[in-house]
This record gives C-alpha cells, sequence and structure tokens, in this order.
C-alpha cells in the first residue's frame, strides 16, 4: 500500500506547547500534504511540500519531509484550543500520467485550554 | 460559489434503496474526486475525474457504486441496494488541474453523511 500513516493516532498536549505529527509512507511521491479535518467534515489544505524540499513554514506550521526516510512530520507551535482537529497527511504520487492522492488515518489533536 | 458543495448534508435511507448524492466542484477546476470516511478512519479513494478523461474507478468497492459528471462539471455518486456498510460520509473534492507536477491542494466539500438503517 502506499498510504501515509500518521503517528501517533492521538495526541493531547495543553495550550502553548507545540505538537509534532508524523507520517510514513512506502513509494516514491510527487508531493506531501497535510489536511485538518474538524468534527468529521470537509477537509481544509494546510501545507504541501515537493519531494525536493525539505522544509516548509506557514505562520505557525512548520513540516519536513525526509525522503529517504519516506517520512514527514507537521510542527505545530504554540498550539492553541482551536487547533484542536485531525490531521491527515496526503502523500501524492503519479499515476496514468497525472496524480492521485492516498490519505492516511490521522492523528487526533486535542489542545487543552 | 467560493468552494465546493454537495447535497444533501445528511440522508437516511433503508436497506436495499438507491441514494444518489451531488457535487458541485469548484468552477474551472478540472479534477474531481470522491471519497468515503467511516467513523473514526482516513479516507477512501472512491473514484476521479480529470478534465475529459474516462474516470478512474479504481477506489469504488462494488458495482452498487457508480458516479458520473455532467458537463466536466457537477457530480452525482450513486449508490444501488445500499447496505449499512456503505454508510459513512462521503466527501467530493475539486482542484484546478491534476497533470501538473509538483501537486494541487484539493479543496474539500462538507460532505454527505449518509446513514443506512
Amino acid at each position: 500500500s502506499q498510504q501515509g500513516e500518521e503517528d501517533p493516532q492521538a495526541l493531547s498536549i495543553q495550550e502553548g506547547e507545540n505538537a509534532t505529527m508524523n507520517c510514513s509512507y512506502k513509494t516514491s511521491i510527487n508531493n506531501l500534504q497535510w489536511y485538518r479535518q474538524n468534527s468529521g467534515r470537509g477537509l481544509v489544505h494546510l501545507i504541501l511540500i515537493r519531494s525536493n524540499e525539505r522544509e516548509k513554514h506557514s505562520g505557525r506550521l512548520r513540516v519536513t519531509l525526509d525522503t529517504s526516510k519516506k517520512s514527514s512530520s507537521l510542527l505545530i507551535t504554540a498550539s492553541r484550543a482551536a487547533d484542536t482537529a485531525s490531521y491527515f497527511c496526503a502523500t501524492a504520487f503519479p499515476q496514468g500520467g497525472s496524480e492521485k492522492l492516498v490519505f492516511g488515518k490521522g492523528t487526533k489533536l486535542t489542545v487543552n485550554p | 460559489g467560493a468552494g465546493v458543495s454537495q447535497s444533501p448534508s445528511n440522508k437516511v435511507t433503508e436497506k436495499g434503496k438507491d441514494v444518489e448524492l451531488r457535487c458541485d466542484p469548484i468552477s474551472g477546476h478540472t479534477a474531481l474526486y470522491w471519497y468515503r470516511q467511516s467513523l473514526g478512519q482516513g479516507l477512501e479513494f472512491l473514484i476521479y475525474f480529470q478534465g475529459n478523461s474516462a474516470p478512474d474507478k479504481s477506489g469504488l468497492p462494488s458495482d452498487r457504486f457508480s458516479a458520473e459528471r455532467t458537463g466536466g462539471s457537477v457530480s452525482t455518486l450513486t449508490i444501488q441496494r445500499t447496505q449499512q456498510e456503505d454508510s459513512a460520509v462521503y466527501l467530493c473534492a475539486s482542484s484546478f488541474n491534476n497533470q501538473v507536477r509538483g501537486g494541487n491542494e484539493q479543496f474539500f466539500g462538507p460532505g454527505t453523511r449518509l446513514t443506512v438503517l
């Protein structure tokens, strides 16, 4: 399977702490994306990192990609209660001349006020 | 509209009935995806459409599931003879251009929660 696997499955922290979530995958990818989901409904795109990039920042988010280890991490700094959500990594790989995303099962983050 | 819309937001049906779920993608997006998410699980890919190309149906779980995209815009996902295991949230997403290497983010609709009694 080319599915990304997030680790941990659940994470509970206090407001102000940093949260780190990891994602591992199995095959070569075009890019890796992180999404956030509130209350089991639609997902919101957070950040995309291409296979030739190693690190990317967006506000309080920092994503790293290690293609030799086939892994990525999402760091949320100075967490807030509003960051409580499920976070999914999605690996994009070529298929039939285009690109397909495969999602992992997610990390459920709880930020306690 | 500004985003992807889906209807209905909730659907309760009886086992054996057929259901149709609708997705309106963002205008101009050439790629459209359907996913299924069971409670507490990740997204399961079902089908995707890219422009006028033949759809990738590799994720459809059985021949009871079908989808079409009319005029390169609106899509309907049809489930025939629904079963209890079909109960899930069905999510639709669209993106601008899926054929560009380097990636395109997908924009998700709010989903349809299907409950089969």
